[in-house]
């Protein structure tokens, strides 16, 4: 597609449960990120691809937190025992090359802990 | 801490007169700096960015001044109009890293 498309736009979960989001970047883009934005707040850096590798996952809050990249496209952000401070807007995205800065972000997936 | 801040929640102005968007860095490992505008329930949209080599970069109404003595940058809007309304994100990025490092956003409102 022509942007970067992020799926479910918005997701309700129970306490505890696990949930997966997906983004797709932009077709040939090698470098992709993962940002969280919470209510009143900037985005907040979770984590960067290059390619099918995590180059740099510091930002990851805990070890409930986890994302993949297998073929160096499509990305899945999972977090486990989901807890309500969890609750934000996951954003995603994408660079042609980890030089470029002023990336492309999808619109995100909302998701709610209740 | 807040290492980028955007000290202005919120700012109002008229339509066709400049806007003045303002944020602060703290840190000096800073190097490139980018502005991005964000509509509801949009993503972010990458605006303008500048080096740290620079003082300033325009790109048609919009121009981001960086004063690196004061840790300071801005972003000018002129003339506004009323599609600019929108919340505008102050982005830096550290030397040796990939991340981006957001401030708390500046809510624009441009009326007609």
């Amino acid at each position: 597609g022509a942007g970067v498309s992020q799926t479910p736009s918005n997701k309700v979960t129970e306490k505890g449960k696990y949930v997966e989001l997906r983004c797709d970047p932009i077709s040939g883009h090698t470098a992709l990120y993962w940002y969280r934005q919470s209510l009143g707040q900037g985005p907040e850096f979770l984590i960067y691809f290059q390619g099918t590798g995590a180059a740099d996952d510091s930002g990851l809050p805990n070890d409930r937190f986890f994302a993949v990249r297998p073929e160096g496209s499509v990305s899945t952000l999972k977090i486990q025992r989901t807890e309500r401070g969890d609750s934000a807007v996951y954003l995603c995205a994408s660079s042609l090359t980890r030089a470029e800065y002023g990336y492309t972000f999808g619109s995100g997936t909302r998701l709610t802990v209740v | 801490d807040q290492q980028v801040k955007q000290n202005s929640p919120s700012l109002s102005v008229q339509e066709g007169r400049i806007s003045i968007l303002n944020c602060d860095y703290t840190n000096s490992m800073f190097d490139y700096f980018l502005w991005y505008k964000k509509y509801p329930a949009e993503g972010p949209t990458f605006l303008i960015s500048i080096s740290s080599i620079k003082d300033k970069n325009e790109d048609g109404r919009f121009t981001v001044f960086l004063n690196k003595s004061a840790k300071h940058l801005s972003l000018h809007i002129v003339p506004s109009q009323p599609g600019d309304s929108a919340v505008y994100f102050c982005a830096a990025k550290e030397t040796s890293g990939s991340r981006l490092t957001f401030g708390e956003g500046t809510q624009l409102t441009v009326n007609p």
